[in-house]
């Protein structure tokens, strides 16, 4: 069974860092591209950015929101991706999940982890 | 970017009917258009990819059609599960974008 495990959010003050993580089970981690999605309190889903596999370089791509602030890596040897954010605005605040692609499209998802960016 | 635009923002439908939720590009995707379904408090469910190919474990009721700029979802013979809201997403080109969403009330 495919499972997604994120972790790593909370209260953080403009300005501030944070890293998220998402744990992997259930499938060969290293052959999947990984996404990260967020989700505004009552609004609809944003896109954050992909991590490609090493059969393509570990590349990487980032929305416009947050490219340059945000980063995605991974480690094949513990099945996790993660998401170091930096210089955050009160805009970030959000739900983030991590996502599996398979192929290019998005088929499972993590259950989200909380990030508040507030004073 | 590619904007992508559902409508209707919002409709309501009773148990039993059939429903129809349109996507539109701003430019043309092919078929790299994927949909989900979203319930309060949970994370979103992948439900149609390549346009029209149902994800595993997806009821039938489900369906997906188009391509180039123009899609619809269509939910045949609505459950009660099937109240949420649903997003449409393009992945032809980075970076990938949401629509606005579509919630579905019960009538």
């Amino acid at each position: 069974e495919v499972q997604l495990v994120e972790s790593g959010g909370g209260l953080v003050q403009p300005g501030g860092s944070l890293r998220l993580s998402c744990a992997a089970s259930g499938f060969t981690f290293s052959d999947h591209y990984m996404d990260w999605v967020r989700q505004a309190p009552g609004k609809g889903l944003e896109w954050v950015g992909r991590t490609r596999n090493k059969a393509n370089s570990y590349t990487t791509e980032y929305a416009a929101s947050v490219k340059g602030r945000f980063t995605i890596s991974r480690d094949d040897s513990k099945n996790s991706v993660y998401l170091q954010m930096t210089s955050l605005k009160t805009e970030d605040t959000a739900v983030y999940y991590c996502a599996r692609a398979q192929g290019l499209q998005v088929d499972y998802w993590g259950q989200g982890t909380l990030v508040t960016v507030s004073s | 970017d590619i904007q992508m635009t559902q409508s209707p923002s919002s409709l309501s439908a009773f148990v039993g009917d059939s429903v129809t939720i349109t996507c539109r590009a701003s430019q043309g995707i092919s078929n790299y258009l994927a949909w989900f379904q979203q319930k309060p408090g949970k994370a979103p469910k992948s439900l149609i990819y390549a346009a029209s190919s149902l994800q595993s474990g997806v009821p039938s009721r489900f369906s997906g059609s188009g391509s180039g700029r123009d899609f619809t979802l269509t939910i045949s013979s609505l459950q009660p599960e099937d109240f949420a809201t649903y997003y449409c997403q393009q992945y032809n080109s980075y970076p990938y974008t949401f629509g606005q969403g579509t919630k579905l009330e019960i009538k």
